[in-house]
């Protein structure tokens, strides 16, 4: 069965960067897109970013462009997502996200992972 | 950026009865090239992550129950829940996957 974990989050001061990971398994990951898609504590679920199956073509929302890098390795089955500049409305649970289209970019989220908190505080 | 509003915030329904959610796009999520509207609807349990019921507004996923339904057109839809059961207690969320930046709704917790 289709496995996500990830990994890398904790406490950061503002202005810091911190770097996420997401092992995948279960599935043949180079075949799907991947994202990345948050929650900050009490509130709605907000999507942060997405990958092409390849790696090849990336985009964000406006708000985090610039900010976020989002990254894959298919021989190693991992996603990552690079944060700098990071500030206090960051701090969310950050998920890696299983997109539901082979080899394309459906934008919906067949298989999610536990999630990794990230707190932004001083 | 397409804006999704859901209604109510909170309901809560008795055990065995129909739960109605709603959805509005701020615009259509309807693409006429496959005829398929792209509006997903998650379900998150306290403390878990979100699960995937629908996509294109009504295809159930992979395992989940037939008492969720989802129906709509245009910029409305809504998610049913036929017989409500005491494992539904949730937030909802819909969601458009229609074109990226991908947006959700503020979410529905459904209480018994």
């Amino acid at each position: 069965q289709v496995q996500l974990v990830e990994s890398g989050g904790g406490v950061v001061q503002p202005g810091r960067s911190l770097r996420l990971s997401c092992a995948a398994s279960g599935f043949t990951f180079s075949t799907y897109a991947m994202h990345w898609v948050r929650q900050a504590p009490g509130k709605g679920l907000e999507w942060v970013a997405v990958i092409s199956h390849d790696g090849k073509t990336t985009f964000y929302p406006e708000f985090l462009r610039g900010r976020f890098t989002v990254s894959r390795d298919n021989s190693k089955n991992t996603l990552s997502l690079q944060m700098r500049g990071l500030r206090v409305e960051d701090t969310a649970v950050y998920y890696c996200a299983k997109d539901g289209w082979y080899m394309g970019e459906g934008g919906n989220f067949d298989n999610w992972g536990q999630g990794t908190l990230v707190t932004v505080s001083s | 950026d397409i804006v999704m509003t859901q209604s109510p915030d909170s309901l809560t329904v008795s055990l065995g009865e129909r739960a109605t959610i709603n959805c509005k796009t701020s615009q259509s999520v309807f693409y006429s090239s496959n005829n398929k509207t792209y509006l997903a609807w998650y379900q998150q349990k306290p403390g878990q992550p979100p699960k995937m019921l629908l996509y294109w507004a009504s295809t159930r996923g992979s395992g989940v129950p037939d008492r969720f339904s989802g129906s709509g057109s245009g910029t409305d839809f809504t998610l049913t829940i036929s017989s409500l059961q005491a494992e539904d207690v949730a937030v909802y969320h819909c969601q458009q996957h229609y074109s990226a930046p991908y947006t959700f709704g503020q979410g529905t917790k459904l209480e018994i």
